[in-house]
């Protein structure tokens, strides 16, 4: 299967940006996505990029990815309180998703 | 527009027990998948339904087992309950376009 890592924590002040990371190993993923989840809830998708791409720009978000190097990153620009959650980025099989162990986002006011 | 549905939303079992529980899909999705997260972890696939059948698994043993009925909605059922069961479970549903999987919020299990 394939293996998603992640850094586990990152904090940043509110209105500055947050750039989290994600290095997968298996590169035939035809989709990688985004995904957020909130304490005690599920999981939110964010946005997603379509493996032929090199970026995606959905409002506040970026997306970028480096096939060669398999990365993913997710920026977020003027990150807000609400923003505080774990962000995953998952992989996807022919019929699963894989993700990662998750990224703790803190915004501190 | 309804999303995904889970039921119970928390449940506490004892060791050996057995538990079901439930998911209905997005209004338009056919497909449930669900997926097993402990705590601290990234969630982890346990299999997924589609014109109800198991289409395909991953690495869970046989206590998990699973159905999809006619209208789309899809059951978990876990036998011999263990304490390392302890965990949320998420439904996820998909429509024909495989993109964008729609999650549910969870079922928590705990095991006593």
């Amino acid at each position: 299967g394939e293996d998603v890592e992640q850094s586990l924590f990152l904090s940043v002040r509110e209105g500055d940006s947050s750039v989290i990371n994600c290095t997968y190993t298996d590169s035939s993923s035809t989709y990688l996505y985004w995904y957020k989840q909130e304490p005690g809830a599920g999981l939110q998708l964010l946005t997603y990029i379509f493996s032929n791409m090199d970026m995606k720009q959905d409002q506040r978000l970026t997306v970028l990815l480096n096939k060669k190097d398999k990365h993913l990153s997710l920026r977020i620009a003027d990150t807000q309180t609400g923003d505080s959650a774990i962000y995953f980025c998952a992989g996807s099989g022919a019929n699963n998703l894989f993700f990662g162990t998750g990224t703790r986002l803190t915004v501190i006011p | 527009d309804a999303g995904v549905t889970q039921s119970p939303t928390h449940l506490i079992k004892t060791r050996g027990q057995q538990v079901t529980l439930r998911c209905s899909p997005k209004s338009g999705h056919d497909t449930v998948s669900w997926y097993q997260q402990a705590l601290g972890q990234g969630p982890q696939f346990i299999f997924q339904y589609y014109e109800e059948e198991e289409r395909q698994r991953g690495n869970f043993p046989d206590r998990f087992s699973g159905h999809q009925f006619p209208n789309y909605s899809s059951e978990l059922n876990v036998n011999a309950l263990l304490l390392g069961d302890s965990a949320l479970y998420l439904c996820a549903s998909s429509g024909t376009v495989n993109y964008g999987y729609t999650f549910g919020s969870g079922t928590r299990l705990t095991v006593v």
